[in-house]
């Protein structure tokens, strides 16, 4: 049974530059979210997406942000011009609507840092 | 507003002994979702609990607990006999009925346990 996957698990990038993060949710979950976690933080939701439609977005997405689920199957986050901010982890999390409400199944989270 | 406030940083016990996380939310809504997750040091988030605003009933899971109080806006986690793997970072969390099936959960700022052996 493979959990949620994601890619790469480190990025150390320098400010002004792009990068893109990649997660592969379970394989039978439509749901897949977004969350960003800083140090010493909980994680924050930052998006949401039904199949390949994104249904909410937080605030916290700015528009350097944005986030893509193509085929309604694996997502990547964007993240343009980054900033010394935008350094945390970030989490991916699927879930199916017959499953219970609320229960994520999480990745280990692609860390990143902005020089 | 909602909110999670979990005002414990950190704890450290010694192996068997048993211990409480406190959790405390606020929210308007009259119907919501709360939750615990355990974040070990590999990083990924594990579901523990799902309890919603109807069912004060408190919950038992092997060494695990959990005592749900409406008149407190608490929703409070015990670990009985606790070992060296209760070790990780756990975290309460709401959702709004509105928001539950958007998986928009509002997160504590966690309390990492150390069970020292």
């Amino acid at each position: 049974d493979t959990g949620v996957s994601q890619n790469p698990r480190h990025k150390i990038t320098k400010r002004g530059q792009n990068v893109t993060f990649r997660c592969d949710p379970i394989s039978e979950h439509n749901r897949l979210y977004w969350y960003r976690q800083t140090l010493g933080q909980g994680p924050e939701f930052l998006t949401y997406f039904q199949n390949e439609a994104q249904l909410e977005k937080s605030r916290l997405l700015s528009d350097r942000f944005s986030a893509e689920r193509p085929k309604g199957s694996f997502s990547t986050l964007e993240i343009q011009r980054t900033e010394q901010g935008d350094s945390a982890m970030y989490l991916c999390a699927s879930s199916s609507t017959r499953g219970r409400t609320g229960e994520l199944f999480f990745g280990e989270g692609s860390r990143l840092t902005v020089l | 507003a909602q909110k999670v406030t979990q005002a414990q940083t950190e704890i450290s016990v010694v192996e068997k002994e048993d211990v409480t996380l406190d959790c405390v939310y606020e929210t308007r809504d009259t119907t919501y979702y709360l939750f615990w997750y355990k974040q070990p040091p590999s990083g990924e988030l594990v579901f523990l609990i799902r309890r919603n605003s109807f069912d004060e009933q408190n919950e038992i899971s092997g060494r695990y607990s959990w005592n749900f109080q409406k008149s407190t806006s608490s929703f409070n986690f015990t670990i009985t006999a606790s070992q060296v793997v209760d070790s990780a970072v756990y975290f309460c969390a709401l959702s709004e009925w509105g928001s539950s099936n958007t998986g928009k959960l509002i997160f504590g700022q966690g309390t990492t346990l150390q069970v020292k052996p």
